[in-house]
């Protein structure tokens, strides 16, 4: 079966760096998505990642290695904003989402 | 302004009645999907359609039906036949599906069976 592995909870402090992981085993692989979805509302696409290696995007960058069906989020400088779930979710051979459960990622001050 | 919209936001359906569920996009985009969110687990994909008057299932089409009768347009109606309908109903977009295109996603629909 397809699986899409995240953290349940994570806490974090204002200013600081969190790194949220995902793991997939999927039938076939045709990119990676992280979206992020605050309470109540609407999942907005934060990054894509096909290839390996790390792409940066202001605060925000994603990592994947195919090799180890492994991606991570990392979120620099964190703001109170930042509070919400993040989803990972992989494109597999037939283009279709399959969707982790999101990791709710709290941030303290 | 280009964007995906739902209607209502709320609603609340007695047992035993069908509910119709709004999407609309002005994006131009030719897939639409629909999806149902329940806490903790992942977005369940329930139909979609790549081009007007088609549809494909999804996982967990059982007690749902769509139409697909305009390009912006895709309704989802929850039966009486859906065992446990109360979640979070969300609707995306994408410019065409075979391709690695970005979904954008509506606002969502709250739907409670009381």
């Amino acid at each position: 079966g397809q699986n899409i592995d995240q953290p349940t909870e994570m806490t974090a402090t204002e200013g600081a760096i969190v790194q949220i992981n995902c793991t997939y085993q999927t039938s076939g692989f045709n990119g990676l998505f992280w979206y992020q979805q605050h309470a109540g509302e609407a999942p907005t696409f934060l990054s894509y990642n096909v290839l390996d290696g790390l792409e940066e995007k202001g605060r925000f960058s994603s990592f994947l290695s195919r090799s180890k069906g492994y991606s991570y989020l990392l979120l620099k400088e964190l703001q109170m904003k930042d509070s919400a779930s993040y989803l990972c979710a992989v494109l597999d051979s037939n283009y279709q989402l399959i969707w982790g459960a999101g990791t709710k990622l709290i941030i303290k001050p | 302004d280009g964007g995906i919209t739902q209607s209502p936001k709320y609603l609340f359906r007695k047992e035993g009645q069908n509910v119709t569920l709004s999407c609309e996009q002005n994006l131009n985009h030719d897939a639409i999907y629909w999806y149902r969110q329940d806490p903790g687990q992942g977005l369940r994909l329930i139909y979609y359609s790549q081009i007007v008057n088609d549809f494909q299932k999804g996982d967990i089409a059982e007690g749902y039906s769509v139409s697909r009768e305009k390009k912006e347009s895709f309704p989802l109606t929850v039966t009486s036949a859906q065992q446990n309908p109360t979640a979070f109903y969300l609707c995306a977009s994408s410019k065409g599906q075979g391709a690695t295109d970005t979904q954008y996603f509506g606002p969502g629909t709250r739907l409670t069976v009381l």
